[in-house]
């Protein structure tokens, strides 16, 4: 099987960096995902990493080391607006597609 | 249409009813995905499509199935509801060989 481990909550100001952790445990995986969910809003995608090593895309990085079973989602120049739940995800290697297990969340708050 | 659409956006149900949930898309994706959310534990996958005419089972299967008669479509059925089907459901599609998934807007089920 597979599961997947985030801190549930995050507290971070506005224009400060905060990283959050993603441990893992599973017998093989495509690669690392991560996503944004507003309350009550849908999931939406965010980048993914299929090799070790740093992805960035604007504000947003995220980073896979396999050895380590560990990747985080590294967020800069922190706005109000991206408070909210972030979820990383594994794309497994059984079933075909992209079936995704997720983690359980972490909840970013960013104050003033 | 642009994307995925759910339907009903809510619903309240008795316990023992028969329900379906609404799932289509017209991204013209091969592969679809129901996920139920619940508080404290992430999105959790129930079925998955990886192309029309093919459904395969995913974490917590029990309580519920699904059909792919067409590319579009991807109905999630309860046949007889129980309380712990109490949930967010939420809808999402992906190009087969993608690692971007989309996310319909959620069905949010109450079972009583």
């Amino acid at each position: 099987g597979q599961s997947l481990e985030q801190p549930s909550e995050v507290t971070a100001v506005e224009g400060a960096i905060v990283q959050i952790n993603c441990t893992y445990q599973t017998s093989g995986f495509y690669g690392l995902s991560w996503y944004q969910q507003h309350d009550g809003g849908a999931p939406t995608f965010l980048s993914y990493n299929a090799l070790d090593g740093l992805e960035e895309t604007g504000r947003f990085s995220s980073f896979l080391s396999r050895s380590d079973s560990y990747g985080y989602l590294l967020l800069q120049e922190l706005q109000m607006k991206d408070s909210a739940s972030y979820f990383c995800a594994v794309r497994g290697l059984t079933g075909g597609g992209n079936k995704l297990t997720f983690g359980t969340g972490t909840q970013l708050k960013v104050e003033l | 249409i642009a994307g995925i659409t759910q339907a009903p956006t809510s619903q309240i149900l008795a316990a023992g009813r028969r329900m379906t949930l609404r799932c289509t898309q017209d991204m013209r994706h091969n592969a679809m995905y129901w996920y139920r959310q619940d508080l404290g534990l992430g999105l959790r996958l129930i079925h998955y499509s990886n192309t029309a005419g093919t459904t395969g089972k995913g974490e917590v299967p029990d309580g519920y199935s699904v059909s792919r008669a067409n590319t579009d479509d991807f109905p999630l059925t309860l046949a007889s509801a129980v309380p712990s089907q109490t949930s967010v459901y939420f809808c999402a599609s992906s190009d087969r060989d993608n690692n971007e998934q989309f996310f319909g807007p959620g069905t949010r089920l109450t079972v009583l």
